[in-house]
């Protein structure tokens, strides 16, 4: 199975910050990278899929990069409302797809 | 817009059975692969089953493999996770998920539940 380390497990920024948060995979997942937001007592959800591709309604604010094994998420300019818990993704070829730990982003 | 409800969760004793529902609505039910993926109490989240949109193809996570059976019923539009032989680890909120892109079965999950809490203890 895919092993996705992610970090770091929590971070604690200002308003205006950039924010980056990393992942790796345990083996080569091409762009098969997907990244989720959690607020606190609600479901996860899906904010950009295959590495890069924003969801529609996602603000521009949030970006992704790279492939192979080392992906990196990025807020440009934290905003009090993205107070939450960020989980990397794999998606590549078959099952199990397996979520990096998560990272708590605080303000 | 899409919607998908889940129920049946509760309290329920080691080795006895629960069997979740996820009603959907506002998505051609019969095009899409759905998956339950669960989140133990103030842990991160663990995919748990998947079924393709036909319902032909299922594959499940080592750890419920033999004790879990997704099936769909598309009269219904629902979603069912039948657990067996439930063990404490097995506590934690069930949430239902739809894959992103129509008839594939990738480990998109786009749209999500609000999620149902399953407690397993004595």
């Amino acid at each position: 199975d895919i092993q996705m380390t992610q970090s770091p497990s929590s971070l604690s920024a200002s308003v205006g910050d950039r924010v980056t948060i990393t992942c790796q995979a345990s083996q080569d997942i091409s762009n098969y990278l997907n990244w989720y937001q959690q607020k606190p007592g609600n479901a996860p959800k899906l904010l950009i899929y295959d590495t890069s591709h924003l969801e529609t309604g996602v603000p521009s604010r949030f970006s992704g990069s790279g492939s192979g094994t080392d992906f990196t998420f990025t807020i440009s300019s934290l905003q009090p409302e993205d107070v939450a818990t960020y989980f990397c993704q794999h998606s590549d070829n078959l099952p199990p797809w397996t979520f990096g730990q998560g990272t708590k982003v605080e303000i | 817009q899409v919607q998908l409800v889940e129920s049946g969760g509760g309290v329920v004793q080691p080795g006895r059975s629960l069997r979740l529902s996820c009603a959907a609505s506002g998505f051609t039910f019969s095009s899409y692969a759905l998956h339950w993926v669960r989140q133990a109490p103030g842990k991160g989240l663990e995919w748990v089953a998947a079924m393709s949109y036909d319902g032909i193809n299922k594959y499940y996570a080592d750890s419920v493999k033999g004790r879990f059976t997704m099936s769909r019923d598309f009269s219904k539009k629902t979603l069912f996770l039948q657990m067996n032989s439930l063990r404490p680890e097995d506590t934690a909120v069930y949430y239902c998920a739809r894959e992103k892109i129509i008839a594939t079965l990738k480990g998109r999950f786009d749209s999500w539940g609000q999620g149902t809490l399953v407690t397993v203890s004595s």
